[in-house]
């Protein structure tokens, strides 16, 4: 089975600022995935981290708000920008193999912003 | 597009009851079918999974779920409900080129009680 390894665990940030959120997988994977869990809900998918080129988003999430980067097939990272006290969230990565043979998801990184 | 419905937010059962957990999904080919637990302050764990074949899905801690094209459906039960099953449990579809990022039903809240 995959191992993702996602940092910082959790975070208190002011409002304002960006924080950087990093995933390791400890193999290569095709597809990595990016959602937000806020308080009491259900995962949202943010965005598809697509290696080698820009990330697709989805509706409701712009770039300039959480661009993301993945540099190679087992790295990804997601900021949260210019942060507001409602970006308080689980945010999580996601790893998929064709056909969902690898599915897993890090242990997310609990933001709350002051 | 794929959607997911969990009909109940908060189930309440009593220790050593049986449960079920209902889930119904929207799409128009064979769907790829997946049940999640999220216990307080803890990760995502998968359950179990669907992709084709038997119907009745075994799952890891004495759960099943059972397929039913007719009714769109993914029950998740358990013959014996343990005190710490009280958790968050989600189900989620993805398509079946397995090459696409999970939609996530909103949860079912479940606690147990003596």
């Amino acid at each position: 089975s995959a191992v993702i390894s996602q940092k910082p665990s959790r975070d208190i940030c002011q409002r304002g600022t960006s924080l950087t959120i990093q995933c390791q997988v400890d193999s290569q994977v095709t597809m990595m995935f990016w959602y937000r869990q806020q308080p009491g809900q259900s995962l949202t998918l943010i965005a598809t981290a697509n290696q080698g080129s820009e990330a697709t988003y989805e509706s409701g999430f712009v770039i300039d708000k959480f661009p993301i980067s993945r540099p190679n097939l087992t790295f990804s990272t997601l900021t949260v920008s210019n942060m507001s006290p409602e970006d308080s969230s689980i945010y999580l990565c996601s790893v998929i193999d064709p056909r969902y043979e690898k599915l897993f998801f890090g242990s997310g990184t609990q933001l709350s912003v002051l | 597009a794929q959607s997911v419905t969990q009909p109940d937010i908060h189930i309440t059962v009593s220790e050593g009851a049986s449960l079920e957990l209902r889930c119904n999904y929207s799409y128009g080919a064979t769907p790829y079918l997946f049940w999640y637990v999220q216990s307080p302050g803890q990760g995502l764990q998968l359950l179990l999974k669907y992709f084709s074949g038997d119907t009745l899905v075994q799952g890891i801690k004495g759960f099943e779920a059972e397929f039913k094209r007719s009714q769109s459906s993914f029950n998740l039960r358990k013959p014996s409900v343990h005190w710490s099953d009280a958790a968050e449990y989600f189900c989620a579809v993805g398509r079946n080129s397995g090459n696409t990022p999970l939609v996530f039903g909103k949860g079912t809240r479940l606690s147990v009680i003596a």
